[in-house]
């Protein structure tokens, strides 16, 4: 059975205190994984894509990275601005995305 | 650019009654997805289109729940009759059909069956 978890359930930060979060899974036959960040009262907005293990992507404060079990959501010397709720999901089937609970990311002035 | 469009943001009735969500993804776009978001299970999907077309519906109850897409840019979400546990917020998102094009989410309709 396809699986997604997300750790932690929730972050608090200090402004500039770096973290990682975590999106561990289970699938058959991965075909991408995806960061999204959702703001309250809004619909997720896309950060990156992962295909490979290996492969990492930057925005901004952000880096994801991907192994064949795990991805991790990066964050460098966060800001306030930063903070939200921060989904993981992965494509299966033809085009179906399968998404983890999420991290509510608090970074603290 | 326009992205997805929802309609309304919030709708709140009573238990029994019919309700419709709609949604104009992004033009051009050749798939559009529905999902609900609630506190214990998160976003799930419910059905999807491809060129108007259902792909998987396998995510809906279809004894209550029913998607149309009766053209390239206009979807529906009806639920016929309402029950105070379809209360959640339903998300409407497309897509290209090219490897590796990301969803692009709508701001959702808040749903609230009293």
């Amino acid at each position: 059975e396809d699986q997604v978890t997300q750790s932690p359930e929730a972050l608090r930060l200090q402004e500039g205190e770096s973290s990682s979060l975590n999106c561990s899974y289970t699938v058959s036959g991965l075909r991408g994984l995806f960061w999204y960040r959702q703001d309250p009262g809004k619909g997720p907005e896309f950060l990156f894509t992962l295909y490979s293990a290996g492969e990492e992507k930057e925005k901004e404060r952000l880096k994801a990275t991907l192994t064949k079990k795990e991805s991790f959501l990066h964050i460098t010397a966060p800001k306030p601005e930063d903070s939200a709720t921060y989904l993981c999901a992965v494509k299966v089937g033809a085009n179906n995305l399968f998404f983890g609970t999420g991290t509510r990311l608090t970074v603290i002035p | 650019d326009a992205g997805v469009i929802q309609s309304p943001r919030h709708e709140v009735t009573e238990m029994g009654q019919e309700v419709t969500l709609r949604c104009k993804p992004i033009s051009g776009h050749d798939y559009l997805f529905w999902y609900r978001q609630t506190m214990m299970q998160g976003l799930e999907l419910l059905v999807y289109f491809n060129n108007k077309a259902v792909m998987d519906d396998s995510g809906m109850p279809k004894d209550r729940f029913s998607a149309k897409m009766p053209n390239a840019s206009f979807s529906t979400l009806k639920i016929q009759p309402s029950e105070p546990r379809d209360s959640a917020v339903y998300f409407c998102a497309s897509s290209l059909d090219r490897v590796g094009q990301p969803q692009h989410f709508g701001d959702g309709t808040r749903l609230s069956i009293l």
